[in-house]
């Protein structure tokens, strides 16, 4: 596609549901970024992939957030058991083979839990 | 300790004058990328420029340009000929190393023009 599609772009969900956030990268782009920010500051990363390698998930705050590209295109950031800390934009960046410039960041899904 | 620090965490500059937004950053990786991103209220984060570890040049895109300082570890943001539309969150970020890396942000400096 055009640019890199995330959905929903808004969810509400009840403290203790599990939710699912769906990134769509740029057709061909080898790399795939998922980041939490929090009101008002920077984006913090959480993981990263490869195609469908997922390189580097040390920022995953913890057990209950899990990530996946089986495909090495779509990315699902799963996120169990809710909490209210989780409450954020959930960005996603997807970059081509050399990265030269080329973070190009979807529009973010809000997530708020109630 | 931070890789990206912005001390400003709010700038207020009259439309068509310029400002300057400041980044210093913190890698012992000799390669690194340095970038600006625009983030308005609407919260796409738009790409501005980008700097790179090993360019003689001061990197510019239109009305953007980059300080880029490397003994000071110092990559700042100017914008030249301020616009209302320029009102946003400003973010400074590093990769470390070649290739496709995660990006690393600072926190953020609040940028509003006044008419």
């Amino acid at each position: 596609g055009a640019g890199v599609s995330q959905s929903p772009r808004y969810k509400v969900a009840k403290r203790g549901q599990d939710v699912a956030l769906r990134c769509d990268p740029i057709s061909g782009h080898v790399s795939l970024f998922w980041y939490q920010q929090a009101l008002g500051q920077g984006p913090e990363f959480l993981t990263y992939f490869q195609n469908e390698a997922q390189l580097d998930k040390s920022g995953l705050p913890s057990d209950r957030f899990f990530a996946e590209r089986p495909e090495g295109s779509v990315s699902t950031l799963k996120i169990q058991r809710t909490q209210q800390e989780d409450s954020a934009v959930y960005l996603c960046a997807s970059s081509g083979d050399r990265g030269l410039h080329g973070y190009t960041f979807g529009s973010g899904t809000r997530l708020t839990v109630v | 300790a931070q890789k990206i620090t912005q001390t400003q965490p709010g700038m207020f500059v009259q439309e068509k004058e310029a400002v300057t937004l400041d980044c210093t950053y913190d890698t012992s990786d000799p390669s690194y990328g340095l970038f600006w991103y625009k983030q308005p209220s609407s919260g796409e984060m738009i790409f501005l420029i980008y700097q790179g570890s090993y360019d003689q040049q001061n990197a510019t895109e239109g009305r953007y340009s980059l300080n880029f300082q490397k003994a000071r570890k110092s990559a700042n943001l100017v914008i030249s000929a301020s616009q209302l539309g320029d009102s946003a969150m400003y973010f400074c970020a590093m990769r470390e190393g070649i290739g496709n890396t995660p990006l690393v942000f600072g926190k953020g400096t609040r940028l509003s023009v006044i008419a």
